[in-house]
């Protein structure tokens, strides 16, 4: 596609569900990112796929999260056991490559409620 | 791990030029970014620095010492349309790790 899109653009779901926000990049990229960010802060690191592997998850909060990248392409990112403290909007980003001059482009985001 | 540091606000009169400071440590330097994000929108691209120095693009340029894990942003003849959180973002030998972002506020 023309750039990162990311779906749903709103989630509203109750404590203790479970949900999938889901990420297709820009055709091409490699690396991939995903991001919380909460109203008033920065995007915080979640957890970085260099193609299909997880090269770095060490910003996952805890096991209730976990992240997916099957084929390279599209990514899952995947909440189990929601709490209100996970609400935030969850973005996405790609680039060509990890190194260099390559910059991140972002898809809109999620915005994830959790009641 | 990383920690980046920029000021929270920042106001500045349209016309103006301001300068956006954004300190950081880190273990493995890849380059600095700055991205703008305009409320409820998405981080987009402003700069990118890798070698110490200076780089502009328009009204828009951008600082780096290594030396001092420093960079700025400066921005000249501001305009309205400025107003919006400017993030500066580390790249490590693995990851992009921003910082909380600086709010400015563009008044007239």
């Amino acid at each position: 596609g023309a750039g990162v899109s990311q779906t749903p653009s709103n989630k509203v779901t109750e404590k203790g569900k479970y949900v999938e926000l889901r990420c297709d990049p820009i055709s091409g990229h490699t690396a991939l990112y995903w991001y919380r960010q909460s109203l008033g802060q920065g995007p915080e690191f979640l957890i970085y796929f260099q193609g299909t592997g997880a090269a770095d998850d060490s910003g996952l909060p805890n096991d209730r999260f976990f992240a997916v990248r099957p084929e390279g392409s599209v990514s899952t990112l995947k909440i189990q056991r929601t709490e209100r403290g996970d609400s935030a909007v969850y973005l996405c980003a790609s680039s060509i490559e990890r190194t260099g001059n390559t910059e991140a482009f972002f898809g809109q985001g999620t915005r994830l409620t959790v009641v | 791990g990383q920690n980046i540091d920029q000021p929270t606000e920042m106001t500045a009169t349209e016309g103006a030029i301001v300068q956006i400071n954004c300190t950081y440590q880190t273990s493995g330097f890849n380059g600095l970014f700055w991205y703008q994000q305009h409320a409820g929108e998405a981080p987009t691209f402003l700069s990118y620095n890798v070698l110490d120095g200076l780089e502009e693009k328009g009204r828009f340029s951008s600082f780096l010492s290594r030396s001092k894990g420093y960079s700025y942003l400066l921005l000249k003849e501001l305009q309205m349309k400025d107003s919006a959180s400017y993030l500066c973002a580390v790249r490590d030998m693995s990851t992009l790790t921003f910082g909380k972002g600086t709010m400015l506020l563009v008044s007239p």
